[in-house]
Parts: structure tokens; sequence; C-alpha cells
């Protein structure tokens, strides 16, 4: 079963670029990913599937400043031209063997 | 545009059955897909406890005890969660959603379950 790993807090500017990483354990490292936002006091949203190979596509409605990128076992989500909506927990989301996977989150500060 | 809603009875007592619902509204589950529950304790991160398939077969987390049931009303174009023999640790809030392939593409809103005397 994979295990994913993230930094548990991020913090970066109004109008910035962050970009947060989501580990693969040993094994899994060509898996494929989903990266979810969870706004304060709200249900989460998917933002994007993330392929081994770096492709990607976008949940509805999510617009083209998240990104996703891939290094390795190392799947990144990048949000640019950052706003006060974008604070919140970031989740990557991994499957194996019919099981699913979440790594612990990242909280992103908004400064 | 696919919505998902979740119903619960917001507090339980120890030892008692949870049983919650989520609605799906745009779209058929007989279409297909997998539908499946998540909780997230207070403060914090995303657990997930299964999924059912529309004609019923379902998968569920090997980590918490077998006492999760996942089911699926196509009549209804619902699926249900009970969590039998439930304690303290329950307490969260629950999420229904969608799976497209083998990751969530549409969420609930969530509802809050507490567990208490």
């Amino acid at each position: 079963q994979p295990v994913l790993t993230q930094s548990p807090s991020a913090s970066a500017s109004l109008g910035a670029s962050v970009k947060f990483t989501c580990t693969l354990s040993s094994g899994h490292t060509n898996y494929a990913i989903a990266w979810h936002q969870q706004q304060p006091e709200k249900g989460p949203r998917f933002l994007m599937k993330l392929n081994s190979d770096g492709t990607h596509s976008r949940g509805d409605g999510i617009p083209d400043r998240f990104s996703g990128s891939t290094s390795g076992p190392e799947r990144y989500l990048t949000i640019s031209s950052l706003q006060s909506e974008d604070e919140g927990d970031y989740y990557c989301q991994t499957w194996g063997s019919g099981l699913l996977v979440f790594g612990g989150g990242t909280k992103l500060t908004v400064l | 545009q696919v919505q998902l809603q979740e119903s619960g009875p917001g507090l339980v007592k120890p030892s008692e059955t949870l049983s919650l619902t989520c609605v799906v509204s745009g779209y058929s589950i007989s279409s297909g897909s997998y539908w499946g529950w998540i909780r997230q304790p207070p403060g914090e991160g995303l657990e997930w406890i299964g999924h059912v398939y529309h004609f019923g077969t379902t998968d569920y987390n090997p980590s918490l005890k077998s006492r999760f049931t996942i089911s699926v009303d196509t009549s209804k174009n619902q699926f249900s969660l009970k969590l039998s023999s439930v304690t303290a640790a329950d307490t969260a809030v629950y999420y229904c959603a969608r799976l497209n392939g083998e990751y969530m593409d549409v969420w609930g809103k969530g509802t809050t379950v507490t567990v208490s005397s």
C-alpha cells in the first residue's frame, strides 16, 4: 500500500507562487495522484489528477493558476498569483490494490 | 452539475449504530462510478473509509475495524454508510464523494457526527 508524505505547513505572500510537495513511498514511485483543496470550514474540492509523467487534468472550474508537475517519486502542486481564498489545506491522494490513501495535508497560509 | 448531499443524525450515543445517507443529484448512480465515504476527525486529516460500485461491490479501508457497511440504492439515487458500535473516536465530519476511477472528483459538503452520551 502506498504512503504519501507532505510537509505540514507552507506560507507565501499574496500574488506570489507556492509549490507543494507530495512524496510517494518506495515501490510506488510511478503512481498517479490527485490533489484536493480544503478551504477553512468547507468540504474538500478536487483540483487535479497528476500522472507520473507530469501530465495533469484539472477539475471543473479550476483555474490554470493551479498546475502540477513530477520528479521521480515527488508530485508537485504549484499555485501562482496567490489569492486570499487559496488559504487552506491541500491533500494529495493516491490508490493501490483497491485502496485509497491520503497524505497528511499541507496547511497554506497566505501572508 | 453533479451534487452530493450527506444527511445524518448529528449526535449518536456510544455503542449505537450510526447511519448516514448521501443523495446524488445531476447524475444517475446506475450510470456507473464508485461512490465513497471519507471522514475527518476534528483538527485532523482525511481518512478514506470505503466505497461502493453501482451494482453493490465494496472496498473498505483495512486499517479500520470492520464496523463499516456501505450500500447503494439506485432506485433512490443514493448510497449509505452504517457504522456499528460507535465510540468517541468516531466523532468526525463525514463526507461522501464520487470517484472518477480511483480519485474523488466530486465531494459533498459533509455532515458532522458527534458521539456522546
